[in-house]
């Protein structure tokens, strides 16, 4: 079994200030963990992914996420906020079982960025 | 462009009128699969295919079928609509471990 809880259903920063959106998850297998973007009327983009190598992972938009173990944690940061970093973001815990490909998406967090 | 295409975008339909999503992927990509997004619940995986001809169950698939006939092709359909159907579809292709979402269908059910 495999559950991933998205501790903030909103976060509100200041343009220029760093961000965090918290993510814990529970998994029974080695898991895999995303984090994906979804701005306003659009589909989803994967902005980094964690796939057992290294535990700091780097994605796209400065936005990076590390793996620990320990905590069972794989929370999203980034040193400075932009506008366009306004959107939900979702994070999401995967294990292949049988050849089928099984993800669980945590409910949301909504990033607001004030000017 | 690699893209995942849905149609149609919106619909608004009634109760019971059979309906068919499509989604379509130039990607040569296996593995599709469809979910639903409602709020405060994240995405819900409804239907998968593993390849052409090869359907599975996901979390919610009550009252949707699929089929995948050609690799690029996976359509949604709703044999009898209903109001908790109501909701924003998207359609993704899978490649290792990166899916690859469609621009959304949000569908509302009278």
């Amino acid at each position: 079994a495999q559950s991933v809880t998205q501790l903030d259903s909103h976060v509100s920063v200041s343009e220029g200030t760093p961000v965090l959106l918290r993510c814990n998850y529970s998994s029974s297998y080695s898991p895999s963990l995303f984090w994906y973007v979804q701005h306003p009327n659009k589909g989803l983009q994967l902005l980094l992914k964690y796939t057992s190598a290294a535990t700091l992972v780097k994605g796209i938009n400065g936005f990076e996420a590390e793996f620990k173990k320990s905590e069972t944690s794989f929370h999203l940061t980034k040193p400075s906020a932009h506008m366009s970093d306004a959107a939900e973001y979702f994070c999401v815990v995967s294990r292949v079982s049988g050849g089928s490909y099984i993800p669980t998406f945590g409910r949301g967090t909504s990033l607001i960025v004030h000017p | 462009e690699a893209q995942v295409t849905q149609n149609p975008r919106y619909l608004i339909t009634v109760t019971g009128k059979k309906l068919t999503v499509t989604c379509s992927q130039n990607m040569n990509h296996e593995y599709m699969s469809w979910y639903r997004q409602d709020p405060g619940l994240g995405l819900r995986q409804i239907y998968y295919s593993m390849n052409v001809e090869v359907t599975d169950k996901g979390d919610v698939p009550e009252g949707y079928k699929v089929s995948r006939k050609e690799k690029r092709n996976f359509p949604l359909i709703l044999e009898s609509p209903s109001p908790n159907q109501t909701s924003l579809y998207f359609c993704a292709s899978r490649l290792k471990y990166e899916q690859f979402f469609g621009p959304g269908t949000r569908l509302t059910v009278l």
